[in-house]
């Protein structure tokens, strides 16, 4: 079955270390990927996806994902991280269909 | 433009009362999905309109749940008779295509 994962529930980081989030798929073939980030209070705000072409993506805020096939992975990552960043990232992935699948979610906590 | 709003932020019921929950998407957009979130678990599709017909509803768990979009604008998701596990939050999107899903903030559903 189709599926997402991501290993960590929570991460803890310190204000201006680098970051990287773990997301792991499961599908049949390269599915479309993409990295949701929930604020409290807010909706889910696109960071990035990808559907196909170069393997590393750009995002919003400063966040960059790379897609690599051999390990079904689309690892999320900032290079110094920003304690407006503290929010609950999710990773999610789709196939020819509409539907999102998305994974379990990853709370980040920065400390000052 | 505006975003995808949702009706309301949040609702509190009691089991076996009914609730209908708003979505009005991003004008122009004529896809439209409803998502949920239970306690603790991922993110999980419901259903997906194309203009006001519903393309998959594959993932709407019950009949107790009638998800309609009359005239391909807003949509409304009614829970009745709502039970205690039908309680999180209700995440409703929509597209212009196949590309990118934009989410609204979620309506936070409280069944005691």
């Amino acid at each position: 079955a189709q599926s997402v994962t991501q290993p960590d529930i929570h991460i803890t980081v310190s204000e201006g270390a680098s970051l990287e989030l773990r997301c792991n798929y499961s599908y049949g073939a390269t599915p479309y990927l993409f990295w949701y980030v929930q604020s409290p209070g807010q909706g889910l705000q696109l960071l990035l996806k990808y559907f196909s072409g170069d393997t590393l993506v750009q995002g919003i805020k400063g966040f960059e994902a790379e897609f690599k096939r051999s390990q079904s992975s689309f690892n999320l990552r900032k290079p110094s991280v920003h304690w407006s960043d503290a929010a609950e990232y999710f990773c999610a992935a789709r196939d020819s269909s509409y539907k999102l699948i998305f994974g379990s979610g990853t709370r980040l906590l920065v400390r000052p | 433009e505006a975003g995808v709003t949702q009706f309301p932020s949040h609702s509190v019921i009691e089991k076996g009362q009914t609730v209908t929950l708003r979505c009005d998407p991003i004008s122009g957009h004529d896809n439209l999905y409803w998502y949920r979130r239970v306690m603790g678990k991922e993110i999980k599709f419901l259903l997906h309109f194309v203009k006001e017909s519903k393309q998959d509803e594959s993932g709407m768990p019950n009949n107790r749940f009638l998800a309609e979009r009359t005239g391909g604008t807003y949509s409304t998701l009614k829970v009745q008779p709502a039970e205690l596990e039908d309680s999180g939050v209700y995440f409703c999107a929509s597209s212009p295509t196949a590309d990118t899903q934009y989410f609204g903030p979620g309506t936070r559903l409280t069944v005691l």
